[in-house]
């Protein structure tokens, strides 16, 4: 089956500028995650969805960041404006159902740097 | 903030030995996965041990779980080149998503 895809891989942009990530799930995944992976760190959950509900935005700086699942499928996140301590990889997941006790799918990432 | 922290962060071995990290949470858990990162790319899922396992094997990978002790070790057996890597353990309650440690960074010396 196909994995994870995002787009862009590589991002660069400044400071105060918009930016926006794409991720298509795997076909049939309901749940579908963003996280944001500081280098040296692990990943830190954005914002979870179950088809196209929010389950867990908590950690989404939302007066900067905002995401939509489109039809339950695909998802955009946003950023905007962008801020350095924003320069992080931006990884999306996507698994069958939702909670701790289903395999996550990551894509590759995508790289994104703050000037 | 990061659910629990990996240790240690770093480990250098040499090929065909074994390689044993740690990682601890904070919080009550349902269950808990490993996961491996090469530089570079997305997370790839090891092994998933739910809270009523103590010990979980998969090929050359063998997990533990201590809940009294909120902790979790990865045993890497026979390692290789291939497994240079960092690795994750991810862990949360039953409806909740994954909390990442910072993870630690294998590096398997020829």
């Amino acid at each position: 089956e196909a994995g994870v895809a995002q787009s862009p891989r590589y991002k660069i942009i400044e400071k105060r500028q918009s930016v926006a990530f794409w991720c298509n799930p795997i076909s049939g995944h309901a749940t579908l995650y963003w996280y944001q992976q500081i280098l040296g760190q692990g990943p830190k959950l954005l914002i979870q969805f179950q088809n196209n509900g929010v389950v867990d935005d908590s950690q989404l700086p939302k007066d900067r960041f905002s995401a939509e699942r489109l039809k339950g499928v695909d998802s955009t996140l946003k950023i905007q404006p962008a801020k350095l301590e924003d320069s992080a990889v931006y990884l999306c997941a996507s698994s069958w159902g939702q909670g701790s006790s289903y395999e996550q799918y990551f894509g590759p990432g995508t790289r994104l740097t703050v000037t | 903030s990061q659910q629990g922290e990996e240790d240690p962060q770093a480990l250098s071995i040499q090929e065909g030995e074994n390689a044993t990290m740690n990682c601890s949470y904070k919080t009550s858990i349902n269950n808990l996965q490993w996961y491996r990162q090469n530089s570079g790319r997305g997370l790839v899922h090891l092994i998933l041990i739910r809270s009523n396992e103590r010990e979980k094997h998969s090929g050359r990978l063998r997990v533990t779980l201590d809940t009294s002790k909120k902790s979790s070790s990865l045993l890497i057996t026979a390692s290789r080149a291939a497994d240079t890597a960092s690795y994750f353990c991810g862990s949360g309650g039953g409806a909740d998503g994954l909390t990442f440690g910072k993870g630690t960074h294998l590096i398997i010396q020829p």
